[in-house]
Formats: C-alpha cells, structure tokens, sequence
C-alpha cells in the first residue's frame, strides 16, 4: 500500500516552455500533498505544500507564479513548471500524506532538464 | 529552530558491520522522527519512523534509538549489505506545522564487500 506514482519520470524542454508534472496517490487519498527540489548530493527542499480544493502554500523563496500547484482531487496533484529556464533544471519529487499521522510517501520523481 | 542536524556525512562499513547515523535536533515540538532511503536516481522510501512516546523500535535490520532529553535520535543497521548503500536522511515534523517534513542533509552510506 501506500504508492504514489509521478509522470513523466524524465522531461527534456526548451527553454520558454512549460512543464506538467503529475503526482498522484494510487491506493489512498491524500488531503495534503508536497512538491520538493532535489539537487545533486543535496537533501530535498520543500516547494510547498499542496492542499486538496485550496490554494498550495509555498516556502519562501519560491516563486508561486513560475511553480503553478493544483490538487483537484483526492489523488492528484500538478506541478506546472511555467517559462522554464536552465536553472530551474532539478530532480523534483512529490509526497503524499496519508493516515491519521500524515506519513509521507514520495513518488519515485521526475527529472526536468530545460536546454 | 526548525533544523535537524545529521552525521556523518558519508559512511564506509565493511558487509555485516552496524551502520549508525545521528541526528538532533532542537524544537522541542517535534513529534514524529523518519527515515527515508533514497537510492540514485529515486525517490526516498520510508524506512522505519519512531515518536517520542518510545526510546527504541526496531524492524527487521533496522532500529532506530530516541533520546528525548538530549533531542537526539539514530539509525542502526544492522548486518549492513551491499544493497543498503544509499543515502539515508532523518526528518522530523510535528501535526500542528501541517506535518511539514524537515529534513537532514543527508549520510551517503556505502557498505563494501
């Protein structure tokens, strides 16, 4: 149990150009969902925190407008990387909360390369 | 406040040797302490998580030990295999911060034949 799936795995832009990431809970529902960075050799930064039927909440420092988050549903959440650029070029990874304590399962992530 | 402080930052055990990485941290509020896996190229895996309500639980291979007085809480491998070379991050949260995952910077573990 408790599987998130990510697509696409692997994602190669150009630069100006948009990218959809799709996170979702295959044998839950998640209430919350959350959207990190990874960079090499590097632990995960948290993007922000994506809720079901709201607005996400993001960290400081990111940009809301160029990381656009949406969780229609129970099982699904949207990273859109909007008018990428080379360094927003990253290994990113969604969780998933799930259970009365919220344990956070990741999805296997995606990695984005905008030339 | 809100950082956990982990080491080492990379680890050698020869196979069948304990592996233990260390972590502390400081809120005091923090109320649930995991650990992921995470292999090249993946995402963490969770791998055994404990609250402050016990000092030690152990699955399989895997123990991890809290210290609530000293905020400090480790990892044991047991047995350590090859396939366990990863890099392995402790993280902490608490209900009220919207479990919210602060993360360690993370041990490269490698285990050698």
């Amino acid at each position: 149990g408790a599987v998130v799936s990510q697509h696409p795995s692997w994602v190669i832009c150009k630069s100006g150009t948009s990218v959809k990431i799709e996170c979702r809970s295959l044998d839950f529902q998640a209430t919350t969902m959350f959207w990190y960075r990874q960079f090499p050799k590097q632990s995960l930064m948290l993007m922000a925190t994506s809720n079901e039927g709201s607005k996400a909440t993001y960290e400081q420092g990111v940009e809301k407008d160029k990381f656009l988050i949406n969780h229609a549903s129970l099982t699904l959440s949207t990273l859109t990387v909007t008018s990428a650029h080379p360094e927003d070029s990253s290994f990113y990874i969604c969780s998933a909360g799930e259970g009365l304590y919220e344990t956070q399962y990741f999805g296997p992530g995606t990695r984005l390369l905008v030339l | 406040q809100q950082q956990v402080k982990q080491s080492p930052q990379s680890l050698i055990v020869q196979k069948g040797g304990i592996s233990i990485i260390n972590c502390a941290y400081e809120n005091t509020a923090f109320d649930y302490f995991p650990w992921y896996q995470q292999f090249p190229g993946k995402g963490p895996a969770l791998l055994i998580a404990i609250r402050p309500d016990v000092s030690e639980k152990k699955e399989g291979r895997f123990t991890i030990s809290f210290n609530k007085s000293a905020k400090q809480f480790s990892l044991h491998i047991m047995d350590s295999q090859p396939g366990d070379s990863a890099t392995y991050f402790c993280a902490a949260s608490l209900r009220g911060g919207g479990n919210k995952l602060t993360f360690g910077t993370g041990t490269q573990l490698k285990v050698e034949l």
